[in-house]
């Protein structure tokens, strides 16, 4: 079963613009990670944030995580059109050595 | 440093027919992973490798997949036979330290595999 779920399963917005995606979790976990997948392509990492973290940025990325509603966003700054792909948060919990996916947030930044 | 290979890239089969696929991490690597990607889905794990012993394959249909990593480096997966629903595309990943609690996943571009 998949543990994450991102949100809205679409967004579409114009170069420029800022563009926030949610993940929902329902057990604990000791990092979410978010990736992109470009179409046809494989998974790509962006950013790893462990559970005692709040917030983290890594260039126009900014990664927020709040443990108390099991919910990370992913909001990107001033986008692109080469910002256009599907994002999925990832979570690994436990003694679990494996990540599990949630079913993603297909972005489109329109030039 | 090179990335995650895989191949073929492309595959059509009829069901009930068998097919393999091939991966090669990052050297150095000492994890791998199988992933199962259904269209407008997340990725799903098959099964998890460290070295060459087997981690997790408790998602694995082992009445029809199997998977192999020789030697702790290259990796094969086979679908024999296979079913139209095994239609996805099949994504091999790699990580540095055992484990997702500090590792990111470097991902191959993926085998996409048709059953008609």
């Amino acid at each position: 079963s998949q543990q994450g779920e991102e949100d809205p399963q679409a967004l579409s917005i114009q170069e420029g613009e800022n563009a926030t995606m949610n993940c929902s979790y329902k057990t604990s976990i000791n990092n979410l990670q978010w990736y992109r997948q470009n179409s046809g392509r494989g998974l790509v990492h962006l950013i790893l944030i462990r559970s005692n973290e709040r917030e983290k940025h890594s260039g126009r990325l900014r990664v927020t995580l709040d443990t108390s509603k099991k919910s990370s966003s992913l909001l990107i700054t001033a986008s692109r059109a080469a910002d256009t792909a599907s994002y999925f948060c990832a979570t690994g919990r436990g003694s679990a050595r494996q990540l599990t996916f949630g079913s993603g947030t297909q972005l489109t930044v329109l030039p | 440093e090179a990335g995650v290979a895989q191949s073929p890239r492309y595959k059509i089969i009829e069901k009930r027919q068998s097919v393999a696929f091939w991966c090669n991490p990052i050297s150095g690597h000492a994890t791998l992973y199988w992933y199962q990607q259904i269209l407008g889905q997340g990725p799903k794990l098959l099964i998890q490798f460290q070295n060459n012993g087997v981690v997790d394959d408790s998602q694995l249909p082992k009445d029809r997949f199997s998977a192999e990593r020789l030697k702790g480096v290259d990796s094969t997966l086979k679908i024999q036979p296979a079913k139209l629903e095994d239609s996805a595309v099949y994504l091999c990943a790699s990580s540095r330290i055992a484990g997702a609690l500090n590792s990111p996943l470097h991902f191959g571009n993926g085998t996409r595999l048709t059953v008609t």
